[in-house]
């Protein structure tokens, strides 16, 4: 068990819907990680934040946000999905000072 | 992030060694060299990093070529819980990581 948790596990919806995953990361870490793992893509950085704001992005669509909250926990929204955004989404914490990121389980997407 | 390159695929006998290879002959002198792996139906889980010099923990080794050019993540016994997607990943002061495809370990009982 890492300590970052993921909500929910799994998510089943239809094309055009919108969704929004959940992480709170490990106690302490202020900065939170996004990936997106899909079958032809592999695992791909998607944005970071760092206590509430953003410090990186990598490829995320513009259809798809993200926000830190005061108590450091993050929403990845996704909207206007597609058959293609079906993957799994990984968050990450970092604690302060070290380069290790601790991964969560995973939320599964899947759109109909 | 300066690229790696890893065999697809290797397999290895449950309770041998296990030597994953990593070439990065771009690497930069303030790049380091870190080793995650992803077990099935998992998050990616770091495994050891370092610099230059061979670095030990209680999971694995990481034996780092004199020019840096390559690297070995060295599991001493594995067993069958090894078996993973094991990634090998250059960073400096970029925060993300950067992943590529990865070496799939099957550990043979």
């Amino acid at each position: 068990d890492s300590g970052v948790t993921q909500t929910p596990k799994h998510l089943i919806t239809a094309t055009g819907q919108r969704v929004t995953l959940r992480c709170s990361p490990r106690s302490g870490d202020l900065s939170v990680y996004w990936y997106q793992q899909s079958l032809d893509q592999g695992l791909q950085f998607l944005i970071q934040y760092y206590n509430g704001e953003e410090r990186a992005k990598g490829n995320i669509l513009e259809r798809f946000s993200a926000q830190q909250f005061p108590d450091l926990h993050s929403e990845l929204n996704l909207s206007s999905l597609e058959l293609g955004d079906s993957a799994l989404y990984f968050c990450a914490s970092r604690p302060p000072l070290t380069d290790t990121q601790y991964f969560g389980p995973g939320t599964r997407l899947t759109v109909l | 992030d300066a690229k790696t390159t890893q065999p697809n695929s290797m397999e290895s006998n449950e309770e041998e060694p296990v030597h994953l290879p990593c070439n990065h002959s771009t690497i930069s002198g303030t790049d380091y060299i870190h080793w995650y792996r992803q077990l099935p139906s998992q998050g990616p889980e770091y495994v050891i990093h370092g610099l230059t010099s061979n670095v030990n923990n209680r999971m694995a080794s990481l034996a780092i070529a004199e020019d840096r050019k390559s690297s070995t993540l060295i599991l001493h016994r594995a067993t069958l819980r090894d078996a993973a997607v094991y990634y090998c990943i250059l960073r400096d002061s970029d925060d993300k990581i950067i992943f590529g495809k990865g070496t799939r370990l099957h550990i043979l009982p």
